[in-house]
């Protein structure tokens, strides 16, 4: 597609569901992030991966949530049992090489409201 | 940890003004810094991105501008107009890491 593709836009669980969010990076992109933004900040690292390998998840909040990307293209964020603060807007990016200095494009974000 | 601060946190403008927005990094081993517009509900638009051996770039009605030595950047926007109206974000590539670590964001309003 002409760009990164996050689905769903919106997604309301109530607390102790779990839920899936799903990103279509931009078609031969090798580098996806996932990112966490909360009410008022700035997005907060999630997770990177380099085609299907997750090279980091330094960002990962706690083991309720996992990443995953098994061929190389669509990722899956989950997250386990959600509490209130899992509420945030959830941003997917991707970028055409691995090496450092390579633009990132972000897509519209998953809203999760956990009530 | 990289700590990016940006200044002001909102700024309300007529339109037709210049207006500067900063950032600021605490620390200088980076190796780009990017400029983001996000717009109310949606995603973040790349505006500029600036290696770490450029002193600025330009786009239209932006500049962006990095002094690397000193951890600052500054957007900017010459002319505003009321679709300049959004959230921007500065966000640098740090050396060794896999990210881009964001400042908070200055929320601007042009009013017409």
């Amino acid at each position: 597609g002409a760009g990164v593709s996050q689905s769903p836009r919106y997604k309301v669980a109530k607390r102790g569901q779990d839920v899936a969010l799903r990103c279509d990076p931009i078609s031969g992109h090798v580098s996806l992030f996932w990112y966490q933004q909360a009410l008022g900040q700035g997005p907060e690292f999630l997770t990177y991966f380099q085609n299907e390998a997750q090279l980091d998840k330094s960002g990962l909040p706690s083991d309720r949530f996992f990443a995953e990307r098994p061929e190389g293209s669509v990722s899956t964020l989950k997250i386990q049992r959600t509490q209130q603060e899992d509420s945030a807007v959830y941003l997917c990016a991707s970028s055409a090489a691995t090496g450092f200095g390579t633009e990132a494009f972000f897509g519209q974000g998953t809203r999760l409201t956990v009530v | 940890k990289q700590e990016v601060t940006q200044i002001p946190a909102a700024l309300s403008v007529p339109e037709g003004e210049n207006l500067v927005l900063n950032c600021s990094f605490t620390d200088s081993a980076i190796y780009n810094l990017q400029w983001f517009r996000q717009d109310p509900g949606k995603g973040l638009t790349s505006l500029l991105l600036i290696q770490s051996s450029q002193r600025e770039q330009t786009s239209g009605r932006l500049n962006a501008s990095l002094d690397k030595s000193s951890g600052r950047s500054t957007l900017y926007i010459a002319a505003s107009q009321p679709g300049d109206s959004a959230t921007y974000l500065c966000a640098v590539e740090q050396t060794g890491a896999n990210n881009l670590f964001f400042g908070t964001g200055t929320r601007l309003t042009v009013i017409p």
